[in-house]
């Protein structure tokens, strides 16, 4: 599976919208993006995901690249119940299904 | 429509001591995944199971470490003679049968917090 990178951290203003970036430069044709957040301790909470068009959930909005090298979620007005680790993870299709998990980003929600 | 349980929550043993971890899926999903988390780190893929057969155990330490799904009840996750290393949160995942999972993502347990003592 590809590689992704993340910033380690980011503060965002309550209200305001946050924008995650990653880049998955290797990615291949048939890698979807991932996007999962951790809130302190809890279980890793699925958020969205994607192949190559824009996506837009309950939770969020996911806006990928035309050459799929990076991706940006998007929380368009962030609570404080939204600090968490995001985790951005590139998987195929098929028989194999570990998702891997990088280090991700520590979005901090201020008031 | 209940999610991912895993019990117990919090689980202490000695060292030498055997731990148990068990993982019952969502209702209709019959693919099972357990990650670690070491503290203050990432988690870590160690298993991959459908009822009755290990899809995936490369993420599994060779030794101590074994895990189960069998035809009826939750998945287990069996740590032999417990050591201090082992101290962690186990965390257990679910999915649906099919190619059709790549539209889902994975649902998550709340974990069992595991303290070596």
């Amino acid at each position: 599976d590809a590689k992704t990178t993340q910033p380690p951290s980011m503060d965002c203003a309550e209200g305001r919208a946050a924008n995650l970036p990653c880049n998955h430069s290797t990615i291949s044709g048939n890698e979807y993006v991932y996007w999962y957040r951790q809130i302190h301790s809890q279980g890793p909470q699925y958020i969205i995901h994607g192949l190559k068009n824009n996506e837009t959930n309950e939770m969020a909005s996911l806006i990928i690249t035309e050459d799929r090298k990076s991706s940006t979620l998007i929380l368009p007005h962030a609570t404080l119940r939204d600090t968490a680790v995001y985790y951005c993870i590139v998987a195929k299709s098929g028989s194999a299904r570990q998702l891997t998990f990088g280090s991700g980003t520590q979005l901090t929600v201020l008031p | 429509n209940a999610g991912v349980m895993q019990n117990p929550r919090h689980l202490v043993r000695r060292r030498g001591q055997e731990a148990r971890l068990r993982c019952s899926p969502m209702k209709g999903h019959s693919h099972v995944y357990w990650y670690r988390q070491l503290p203050e780190e990432g988690l870590k893929f160690m298993v991959y199971l459908q009822k009755e057969n290990i899809i995936d155990e490369s993420g599994m330490p060779k030794e101590r470490f074994s895990a189960e799904f069998p035809k009826e009840g939750p998945s287990i996750l069996r740590i032999q003679q417990v050591v201090r290393g082992d101290s962690a949160a186990y965390f257990c995942a679910s999915s649906p049968p099919g190619p059709g999972w790549v539209n889902y993502g994975y649902t998550f347990g709340s974990g069992t917090r595991l303290t070596v003592v």
